[in-house]
């Protein structure tokens, strides 16, 4: 019984290169949610995904951020032209059917990113 | 905006009962999570309450007024282990606005 994983655990870029987040949630949840949480604070929701539908990117923090899901299962959030301020941990977390549903979402472990 | 306000530090007991508090704005409103985070550790999901009432689940409650805009946790006979942050979260359409987090600390 596999839970949500990500990869890479831990990444370590160049300022103003591009880097690519992986997520693999769990098998059969049509929902999936990334967040981000800064060194000591607390958490940012990124974007979320139910299904196939188009997500509302209106929560990604700038045009550099971008997240695609193929095939309502495996999603990538993407960082273009990184900057130190993108460092953070980037956290991934699935659920069955989605928010208005009362059901437990599921995190993976995240991904450390630090820009150098 | 959509804020969310929760106390950052709360200190209790073991064996003890504690309150954490939340308030959100309800325009928008559709459901309120509540999230237990370890240090450098992810979250782990502990509910969700979309209705107004209490919900228990063993030694945690969580209790939703929608018409308050006021949400909390109720964590009864504390255990060390539940030295955490308590995130609080609302969900509105498709965005999801958490608060600063509650750190609370058990003190034997």
């Amino acid at each position: 019984g596999a839970g949500v994983s990500q990869s890479p655990s831990n990444k370590v870029t160049e300022k103003g290169k591009d880097v690519e987040l992986r997520c693999d949630p769990i098998s059969g949840h049509t929902a999936l949610y990334w967040y981000r949480q800064s060194l000591g604070q607390g958490l940012e929701f990124l974007i979320y995904f139910q299904g196939n539908s188009a997500p509302d990117k209106s929560g990604l923090p700038s045009d550099r951020f971008s997240a695609e899901r193929t095939g309502g299962s495996v999603s990538t959030l993407t960082i273009q032209r990184t900057q130190q301020e993108d460092s953070a941990v980037y956290l991934c977390a699935s659920s069955s059917r989605g928010p208005y549903f009362e059901e437990t979402q599921y995190f993976g472990p995240g991904t450390r990113l630090l820009v150098l | 905006g959509q804020n969310i306000d929760q106390p950052t530090e709360m200190t209790a007991t073991e064996g003890a009962i504690v309150q954490i508090n939340c308030t959100y704005q309800t325009s928008g409103f559709n459901g309120l999570f509540w999230y237990q985070q370890h240090a450098g550790e992810a979250p782990t999901f502990l509910s969700y309450n979309v209705l107004d009432g209490l919900e228990e689940k063993g030694r945690f409650s969580s209790f939703l007024s929608r018409s308050k805009g006021y949400s909390y946790l109720l964590l009864k006979e504390l255990q060390m282990k539940d030295s955490a942050s308590y995130l609080c979260a609302a969900y509105y359409g498709q965005n999801f606005v958490f608060g600063p987090g509650t750190r609370l600390s058990v003190l034997p």
